[in-house]
């Protein structure tokens, strides 16, 4: 199993709270990603990272947040939660293409996020 | 619209008996990625293959690529309970960009 990892594992709030799920991977990998997954469906990617500093958003619009000011922690916030917004939420991590062509994703255990 | 759609959607299967899955995909690929998920946790990498190559093994598993067809196979030999899960095919087009996950297939397999 790799070495990264999320909290909380599970999440139940009320709508209009700000929350933040949290994601660290201690394999010094550059980039960053984290899923968004309803269960038994596909993964869309919702933001994405190549660094310190870098963030982008992916193809499944998102009214989350991510920040990335050290290498290994990677949060994504939602500021005003929304029953539409349940979902499971996994992150991942992966060497640089320059650095290791064809690097596997190492992904978490995921954050089952339900709001009331 | 996805890059990779499994096939079947859902396949049950007794221990012991082979399983094979299958993946296609639109665009050219630099290479292809199975993964497996258990309910309820992360996605696991199992094997890769790249655009060059026509077939991988790892342990039980067997993968095949045909790049014409733009399909992708997956056979899990000998099946065991501890299978079961679902089970994705990932592209990467060489952009140096994300992967494109299918929809995956669920195995069940009983014991």
């Amino acid at each position: 199993e790799a070495d990264i990892y999320q909290t909380p594992r599970y999440l139940v709030i009320g709508t209009g709270k700000k929350i933040t799920l949290e994601c660290s991977q201690t394999m010094g990998h550059d980039k960053m990603y984290w899923y968004q997954q309803d269960p038994g469906m596909e993964l869309h990617l919702i933001h994405y990272s190549y660094g310190v500093n870098s963030t982008e958003k992916g193809d499944l619009s998102s009214e989350s947040t991510v920040s990335r000011i050290r290498t290994e922690h990677f949060p994504l916030t939602l500021e005003s939660a929304r029953p539409s917004h349940t979902s499971q939420y996994l992150c991942a991590s992966s060497e640089l293409y320059w650095r290791q062509i064809d690097s596997p994703l190492h992904f978490g255990n995921g954050t089952r996020l339900t709001v009331t | 619209s996805q890059q990779g759609e499994e096939d079947p959607q859902a396949l049950s299967i007794q221990e012991g008996e082979n399983a094979t899955m299958n993946c296609s995909y639109k665009t050219s690929i630099n290479n292809l990625q199975w993964y497996r998920q258990n309910s309820g946790r992360g996605l696991v990498h199992l094997i890769l293959i790249r655009s060059n190559e026509r077939e991988k093994h790892s342990g039980r598993l067997r993968v095949t690529l045909d790049t014409s067809k733009k399909s992708s196979s997956l056979l899990i030999t000998a099946s065991r309970a501890a299978d079961t899960a679902s089970y994705f095919c990932a592209t990467d087009d060489g952009s140096a960009r994300q992967l494109t996950f299918g929809s995956g297939t669920q195995l069940t397999v009983l014991p």
